[in-house]
C-alpha cells in the first residue's frame, strides 16, 4: 500500500542552525500537507501544496513539491526553540484520506 | 480558538470496561477523523466519516465502532477495553470540499490497566 516516509526521524539543533525534513511517498501525490505538532500537543495545519515544483515560504520556513509530487521537504532557517516539535508531512490516499508521514522529530537548544 | 473539542482528556481505566471518547466540532464540518497516535510516533487513520450516518474503517484496524447521528458529533467506542488499547486517540474534522486541511482536537491519552 502507499506509505510515505520521512527523514531523519530525530533531529536536534543548535539555535540558530538550519533544519531540513524530506517526505517520499511511494506514489504520485495530488497535494502535500505540512502540520506541526508541540509535545504533548495535537498536529496543527501549516501548508498545503499542489503544483509540480511549487515553493512557499512562511517566514523562515519553506516548503517544496517535487517535480514529480512524489517528494516534498520543509526548511527552517536559523532554527528557534519555538520551533521544536514533530513535523509530519501527508498525502491523500484514494479519494481524499489523508495518510500521515512518520515524522522527524525537531529539537533546539538554546 | 479550538473548534473541536474532545474529552476526557486523560482517561485510566481497567481492562474489559466500556468506553466512549466524545468528540465534537462546531464548524460545520462534513468529514471527520480518528487517528490513533503512540507516544512520538506517526498518526494511523482508524475511522472516518463523510457526514450524517457515514462510517469507514481506516488503515489501521482497530475493536473501537464510531457513529455519526449529527454532524458535530462522532464518538467513539470501546466495548471491552484492553491494555493494548492504550494510547492517545485524535479526532479531526475537515470541510467537504477537495484536499481541505484538517482541525485537530486536544486528544484523549486513554491508558487501560
Amino acid at each position: 500500500g502507499q506509505q510515505v516516509m520521512q527523514i531523519p526521524q530525530y533531529q536536534h539543533v543548535q539555535e540558530g542552525e538550519d533544519f531540513t525534513t524530506y517526505c517520499n511517498s511511494s506514489t504520485t501525490l495530488s497535494n502535500i500537507q505540512w502540520y506541526k505538532q508541540r509535545p504533548g500537543g495535537h498536529p496543527v495545519f501549516l501548508i498545503q501544496l499542489v503544483k509540480s515544483g511549487e515553493v512557499k515560504k512562511q517566514k523562515r520556513l519553506t516548503f517544496q513539491f517535487g517535480e514529480a509530487k512524489k517528494n516534498s521537504s520543509l526548511h527552517i532557517t536559523a532554527t528557534q526553540t519555538t520551533d521544536v516539535g514533530t513535523y509530519f508531512c501527508a498525502g491523500p490516499r484514494n479519494t481524499d484520506k489523508l495518510i500521515f508521514g512518520t515524522g522527524t522529530r525537531l529539537q533546539v537548544f538554546p | 480558538e479550538a473548534d473541536i473539542y474532545q474529552t476526557p482528556r486523560y482517561l485510566v481505566i481497567g481492562t474489559g470496561k466500556k468506553i466512549t471518547l466524545e468528540c465534537s466540532q462546531t464548524m460545520g464540518h462534513d468529514k471527520m477523523y480518528w487517528y490513533q497516535q503512540d507516544p512520538g510516533m506517526e498518526l494511523h487513520l482508524i475511522h472516518y466519516s463523510y457526514g450524517v450516518n457515514s462510517t469507514e474503517k481506516g488503515d489501521l484496524s482497530s475493536e473501537s465502532t464510531v457513529s455519526r447521528i449529527r454532524t458535530e458529533h462522532f464518538p467513539l467506542t470501546l466495548e471491552s477495553a484492553r491494555p493494548s488499547h492504550t494510547s492517545q486517540y485524535l479526532c479531526a474534522s475537515s470541510r467537504m470540499e477537495g484536499y481541505s486541511p484538517l482541525h485537530f482536537g486536544n486528544g484523549t491519552r486513554l491508558t487501560v490497566t
